[in-house]
Order: C-alpha cells, then sequence, then structure tokens
C-alpha cells in the first residue's frame, strides 16, 4: 500500500498570498494517479486536480498541480478568502486508493 | 449533474450491522463506466476509502476492512449500498459514497456525507 505523506500539517498565509502545498508518496504513483481535494466545515471534499494536473470542471485557474513520481506539489497562486479550508491529496494504484492525512491553510 | 445522497440510521450498536444507501440522480448506474464508492471519516481526520462497485456488480474493498465490508448495487433504484458488520465504536465515522471520475483513479461527485455513531 501506497502511504501518502503531506507537508506542512497547517499552512498559514494571508488572502492574496501564494499556497505551495507538498504530497510525497511511499512509492511512485503510477500514471501520476494523483488527485487533489479541498474540504471546507461540514463540507465533502470537492475534487481540484486529478491525473496530477489536471484541473476539474469548475476549479478556478488560481488552482495548479504538479510533480510525478513520488513528489506532488498544489499551488494556488494566489489565496483567496474562499481557500482557506484542508486539503488532502489522494492516490490510486493496484486497485487501492489512499489518502494523505492533509494539510490545513489557514488565515495568519 | 450526478447527485448522490446518503441515507441510513445514524445510530448503530456495538457488534451489529451498519447498513447506508446511497441514491444517485442526474446519472444512470446502469450506463456504466464508472465504478461508485465509498469513503468514510473519523471524527476531526482524515478520509478512508472502504470499496467501489460497478454496475455489474462487481467489487473491490480496502483489504483493511475487506472481511466486514459488503456492497452492493440496486440499478433499478439507481441506488447502491454499503453494509459494515461487528461494527465498534471506531467505525463512527461520517460515511461519504462518491463517483469513481472516467480515469478510474479520483472522485468526482461526492455526496453530503451521513454521520454514523455507533454506541449502546
Amino acid at each position: 500500500e501506497i502511504v501518502l505523506t503531506q507537508s506542512p500539517g497547517t499552512l498559514s498565509l494571508s488572502p492574496g498570498e501564494r499556497a505551495t502545498l507538498s504530497c510525497r508518496a511511499s512509492q511512485s504513483v503510477s500514471r501520476s494517479y494523483l488527485a487533489w481535494y479541498q474540504q471546507k466545515p461540514g463540507q465533502a471534499p470537492r475534487l481540484l486536480i486529478y491525473g496530477a494536473s489536471s484541473r476539474a470542471t469548475g476549479i478556478p485557474d488560481r488552482f495548479s498541480g504538479s510533480g510525478s513520481g513520488t513528489d506532488f506539489t498544489l499551488t494556488i497562486s494566489r489565496l483567496e478568502p474562499e481557500d482557506f479550508a484542508v486539503y488532502y491529496c489522494q492516490q490510486y494504484g493496484s486497485s487501492l486508493f489512499t489518502f494523505g492525512p492533509g494539510t490545513k491553510v489557514d488565515i495568519k | 449533474q450526478v447527485q448522490l445522497q446518503e441515507s441510513g440510521p445514524g445510530l448503530a450498536k456495538p457488534s451489529q450491522t451498519l447498513s447506508l444507501t446511497c441514491t444517485v440522480s442526474g446519472g444512470s448506474i446502469s450506463s456504466g463506466g464508472y465504478y461508485w464508492s465509498w469513503i468514510r471519516q473519523h471524527p476531526g481526520k482524515g478520509l478512508e476509502w472502504i470499496g467501489y462497485i460497478y454496475y455489474s456488480g462487481s467489487t473491490y474493498y480496502n483489504p483493511s476492512l475487506k472481511s466486514r465490508v459488503t456492497i452492493s448495487v440496486d440499478t433499478s433504484k439507481n441506488q447502491f449500498s454499503l453494509k459494515l458488520s461487528s461494527v465498534t465504536a471506531a467505525d463512527t465515522a461520517v460515511y461519504y459514497c462518491a463517483r469513481v471520475g472516467d480515469s478510474y483513479d479520483h472522485f468526482d461527485f461526492w455526496g453530503q456525507g451521513t454521520l454514523v455513531t455507533v454506541s449502546s
């Protein structure tokens, strides 16, 4: 089973700043089957990025994903007030889905 | 737009079976092309994938839960269901149903989630 580690655990930033979130896998993620989700309190996760770098339908272009192999990054170019939330990475491999522990982006 | 809605008891007793149903609207399970999944989130914690099912009934489960999980589908009702047996307090969680996206590697539509508490 591939284990995902996310860093930092918490990222304290101000609106307008750039956020860089990291997701590292214990083994190479096949075919870049890596996705990112945003979750706000009391809500279900929302798909942001799939295939490591493809934005989901309706996701603003300030969200971008990159990486391959074992190292992946979610970048939010300029934080909007609605972007303060918890972000999870998720991988698929060997018929298994696993999630990272999450990074909380909060207001500085 | 596809929508999913979980339903079922919010309380389960220890050692009993937790049962939930997900009703899909805006798309037909029987049209194929997608897998349908259950995911849970323990209070204040991260996400855990439980398993998925295809319209044909083929399933795949998380090995950590496999011995206690059954996922089934009812295409006539456009629903799929989760049964988790021998529950303990450790199974208290918000349970989500979700659609696996068309590249089979991510979850593109989610239900709102339902909290199930295991307590006597």
